[in-house]
């Protein structure tokens, strides 16, 4: 069967770090998504990772391991703003379905 | 920028009516999908959608369900007779390559 998981919710302070960890199981891989989703809002894309390694994109990083089935998502120089739910998400061909982990709620305190 | 659009943003409907959930996707994307969202649980994929025909289906997407693309720039999710369990959020999502972007969502009430 296919699998995704990821941490139910994470806290943390304004100003700080966060990782979020995402293991998935699935028959083939064509690459894994993040999203970021704010109540009652659709999806907004924040990376994509195809090949091993890190990616970054300002405040956000990715990272993927294809041989663990492992990806993390990292928050840096947290802001009120952030708190939401973030998704992980894998395909398993170009332009295929994506299959959605549960989500992680992340609540940022001042 | 560019933005997929969704209308009506919010349908309430009774059980065993038909409905229409329209979509706009963004204008040079080839590659069209419907989601649903549960309220407290994951993206669900319903279907995608190539070169006019259906290229995968969930298990969720069932007889009642059907899309279309009637002209070139609607993309339709219809429903034939609404149970409860179909309230959700419905999302559409359009994609030239990789990076898939959604529509604001129609959050659908079957009462």
């Amino acid at each position: 069967g296919q699998n995704i998981d990821q941490p139910t919710e994470m806290t943390a302070t304004e100003g700080a770090i966060v990782q979020i960890n995402c293991t998935y199981q699935t028959s083939g891989f064509n690459g894994l998504f993040w999203y970021q989703q704010h109540a009652g809002e659709a999806p907004t894309f924040l990376s994509y990772n195809v090949l091993d390694g890190l990616e970054e994109k300002g405040r956000f990083s990715s990272f993927l391991s294809r041989s663990k089935g492992y990806s993390y998502l990292l928050l840096k120089e947290l802001q009120m703003k952030d708190s939401a739910s973030y998704l992980c998400a894998v395909t398993t061909d170009s332009w295929g379905k994506l299959q959605f982990g549960a989500g992680t709620q992340v609540v940022v305190t001042p | 920028e560019p933005e997929v659009t969704q209308t009506p943003s919010h349908q309430v409907t009774q059980m065993g009516q038909e409905v229409i959930l329209r979509c706009v996707p963004i204008s040079n994307h080839l590659y069209f999908y419907w989601y649903r969202q549960i309220l407290g649980q994951k993206v669900e994929f319903l279907v995608s959608f190539y070169n006019n025909e259906i290229s995968e289906k969930s298990e969720i997407f069932d007889d009642q369900f059907s899309v279309e693309r009637p002209d070139g720039s609607n993309f339709t999710l219809k429903i034939r007779s609404t149970k409860l369990e179909d309230s959700a959020m419905y999302f559409c999502a359009s994609s030239a390559q990789g990076e898939q972007f959604f529509g604001p969502g129609t959050r659908l009430t079957v009462l």
